[in-house]
C-alpha cells in the first residue's frame, strides 16, 4: 500500500531551468494538493485539485503550474526556476466527508535552485 | 480570512518534564483541527485531530490536545516528554468549506534534553 509517492526525492536546478515534480496516489482520493515548506513559515499551499481535470490556485501559486490529467496523478511544474523556489515540496491527497477525514502526505521533494 | 498562530517558535524542555505547545486560530466558519509532527529529515505525521465530539483528543504516544471554541485554541500537551519527542510540531486548520485545504502554523521546534 504505497499511499502518496513523490518523485524525485532530491533535485538541484540551475536558475532558469524547468522541471516537473510528480505526485501519485493509489487511494482513489478526489482531492490533491501541493505544499511548500520553508523554515519559520510552516507549509503553504501552492495549488490544489478537487478532481480529475480540475486545478485551482492556493496561497503561493506564482511561478508554478499544475496539471491533473489522471485522477491518481498531480504534477507540479516550474517553468523557469528561481532561487526563491528552493524549498521542500510536499504532495498530499485527501478524502473528506462531514464525519470522516483522511489526509495523506508524500515524503517530500527537496529542491535546491542555484 | 483565516490564520493559524503558533505562539512559540522553539520550546526547550528537559526529559520527563511537561510541555505545552500553543495554537490559536481565526476563522469565520467551523473548522477541523490537527497537530502534525515532523522528525528531523522526515515527512509529516499526523499526531492527532479534532473533527467533532469530545473536545479532548489523545494520541497513542501520550500527547493530548483540547479544542476550546470560545478561545479559538487547540493547545497540545504532554505530561512527560522523552528525548524521542524532539521534533517540529505543526498546528493545522481546515475550514469545513475549503475543499480540504489545510492552513498550517509556522511550527514549534521542541528540543528535549537530558
Amino acid at each position: 500500500n504505497a499511499g502518496v509517492t513523490q518523485t524525485p526525492k532530491f533535485r538541484v536546478l540551475k536558475t532558469g531551468q524547468s522541471m516537473t515534480l510528480l505526485c501519485a496516489q493509489d487511494m482513489n482520493h478526489e482531492y490533491m494538493y501541493w505544499y511548500r515548506q520553508d523554515p519559520g513559515m510552516g507549509l503553504r499551499l501552492i495549488h490544489y485539485s478537487v478532481g480529475e481535470g480540475t486545478t485551482a490556485k492556493g496561497e503561493v501559486p506564482d511561478g508554478y503550474n499544475v496539471s491533473r490529467l489522471k485522477k491518481q496523478n498531480f504534477l507540479l511544474g516550474l517553468e523557469s526556476a528561481a532561487p526563491s523556489q528552493t524549498s521542500v515540496y510536499f504532495c498530499a491527497s485527501s478524502t473528506y466527508t462531514e464525519s470522516t477525514y483522511g489526509y495523506t502526505f508524500g515524503s517530500g521533494t527537496r529542491l535546491t535552485v542555484v | 480570512a483565516q490564520s493559524v498562530t503558533q505562539l512559540d517558535s522553539q520550546v526547550p524542555v528537559f526529559e520527563e518534564a511537561p510541555v505545552e505547545l500553543r495554537c490559536n486560530y481565526s476563522s469565520s466558519v467551523s473548522v477541523y483541527l490537527f497537530w502534525y509532527v515532523q522528525y528531523p529529515n522526515q515527512g509529516l505525521q499526523l499526531l492527532l485531530k479534532y473533527l467533532s465530539g469530545s473536545t479532548l483528543v489523545e494520541s497513542i504516544n501520550g500527547f493530548e490536545a483540547e479544542f476550546n471554541k470560545s478561545q479559538t485554541s487547540f493547545h497540545l500537551r504532554k505530561p512527560s516528554v522523552h528525548i524521542s519527542d524532539t521534533a517540529e510540531y505543526f498546528c493545522a486548520v481546515l475550514r469545513t468549506d475549503s475543499w480540504g485545504k489545510l492552513q498550517f502554523g509556522a511550527g514549534t521546534q521542541v528540543v528535549v534534553t537530558p
